[in-house]
């Protein structure tokens, strides 16, 4: 059975850099074509990808937001950790992470996701 | 950046189709996904399209759901709407850039 689960502050302030965690059960990031995304919903908003770590550690990062995230995965831990520097109320939303299908063809697929994180930036 | 336009909302009749466009440049040449999303959850994968297994559904979605991509416009289909079908409808692929990109989601409501 997979499960994925968000973990992390609620609230930070603006400035901040926010750490969240993402534990999963189920399977291993260790092979082909397993992966694991990040992706955020401001309240009421769409879908925003951030960034996908691949079974390699090869990374990928949404262009608009890529100097202010850093992504890495601890397999024998089962996690992967989302950083994101310079927190503003605009960041402000649920932040899910997603395992993801990627054999470096077509497109990737997020076929499990957490319940998400409601993170909030508030002074 | 590529951009994926899809309508904000759309409003079926119980047991009527709905379709859903996911408008892109010459989006019929790649691989699109689509996800459902209802109110306070995470969103769901319903069909995706892979070389191998084209316009496949994960286990427990039902055949209702079908896609197509060609040309400028991929479609989301879901045959005898249901009210539990009413949710938002996402739609996904990956940019020549190598980024995910996603629609902006078009809201179903089921009348």
């Amino acid at each position: 059975q997979v499960t994925l689960r968000e973990s992390g502050p609620a609230l930070v302030k603006p400035t901040q850099t926010l750490t969240l965690t993402c534990s999963f059960s189920g399977f291993s990031l260790k092979t082909s074509p397993m992966c694991m995304s990040w992706v955020r919903q401001p309240p009421g908003k769409a879908l925003e990808w951030l960034a996908l770590i691949d079974w390699d550690d090869d990374t990928y990062y949404n262009p608009s937001l890529k100097t202010r995230l850093t992504i890495s995965k601890d397999t024998s831990k089962n996690q992967v950790v989302l950083t994101v520097t310079n927190m503003e109320p605009v960041d402000t939303g649920t932040y899910f992470c997603a395992r993801t299908h990627y054999l470096g063809l077509g497109t990737p697929k997020f076929d499990y996701w957490g319940q998400g994180a409601l993170v909030t930036v508030s002074s | 950046s590529y951009v994926l336009t899809q309508p904000p909302s759309l409003s079926v009749a119980p047991g009527k189709t709905a379709t859903i466009t996911c408008g892109g440049d010459n989006i019929g040449s790649k691989s699109v996904h689509w996800y459902q999303q209802k109110p306070g959850q995470a969103p769901v994968l319903v069909i995706y399209y892979d070389r191998d297994r084209p316009w496949d559904r994960p286990s427990g979605i039902p055949e209702r759901f079908t896609g197509s991509n060609s040309g400028n416009t991929a479609t989301l289909s879901i045959s005898r709407v249901a009210a539990g079908d009413e949710a938002d409808y996402y739609c996904q692929v990956w940019d020549s850039s190598s980024q995910v990109v996603f629609g902006g989601g078009t809201k179903l409501t089921v009348l």
